[in-house]
């Protein structure tokens, strides 16, 4: 069965600062793979997804992941952080199941902290 | 605009008693599903359906039901053998294309009285 960590239940980062949020696949197969986000009592938008198109993939509001296979891993980076950044993000896997339809397992979140 | 609404967007449940959670989307999405959201854990599966009429248990099922009447319609009922239902219960929708994204709703925060 697929599954998904991600490092660090709660990540601060300084306004400006780089943002590192950590996400580790186990998978049998090339996996498809998704950034969300949360913001306070709401529910989640996609931020990006890798299809296998590119390994760089770029996503909104300046948010950006490098798929490797080598590490398993599918990292999410933003060069400079901002207050409005300040919610919780979710790294998911696409588990394939009957009918070909994509059912998605979620890692445990991350928070992220953004003080001036 | 097209989208997934949920409500109601706080709902309380006494002892024993049943409550249903409503999830209606205007997207024309085939795939619907309820997750639920414990502090610290993540999103955790309950029931998925793939088309009218047909629905799958997910990872932690036992203690809800639901029906897909309607392609537009999901509801879920949390019932009185779930003996922990304090959670936030997302709904979500998908077209049938495997690597598609989820379309979430707002959330519905479950308490217990």
């Amino acid at each position: 069965a697929q599954s998904v960590t991600q490092l660090g239940s709660h990540v601060s980062v300084s306004e400006g600062a780089l943002v590192l949020l950590r996400c580790n696949y186990s998978s049998s197969v090339p996996p498809y793979l998704f950034w969300y986000v949360q913001y306070p009592n709401q529910g989640l938008q996609l931020l990006l997804k890798y299809t296998s198109a590119a390994t760089l993939v770029k996503g909104i509001n300046g948010f950006e992941a490098e798929f490797k296979k080598s590490e398993t891993s599918f990292h999410l980076t933003k060069p400079s952080a901002h207050m409005r950044d300040a919610a919780e993000y979710f790294c998911a896997v696409s588990d394939l199941v009957t009918g070909g339809y994509n059912k998605l397992i979620f890692g445990a979140g991350t928070r992220l902290a953004v003080h001036p | 605009d097209g989208g997934i609404t949920q409500s109601p967007k706080y709902l309380f449940r006494k002892e024993g008693q049943n409550v249903t959670l409503s999830c209606e989307q205007n997207l024309n999405h085939d795939a619907m599903y309820w997750y639920r959201q414990d502090p610290g854990q993540g999103l955790r599966l309950i029931y998925y359906s793939q088309i009218v009429n047909d629905f799958q248990k997910g990872d932690i099922a036992e203690g809800y039901s639901v029906s897909r009447e309607k392609k537009e319609s999901f509801p879920l009922t949390v019932t009185s053998a779930q003996k922990n239902p304090t959670a936030f219960y997302l709904c979500a929708s998908s077209t049938q294309t495997y690597n598609e994204k989820l379309f979430f709703g707002s959330g519905t925060q479950l308490s217990v009285l």
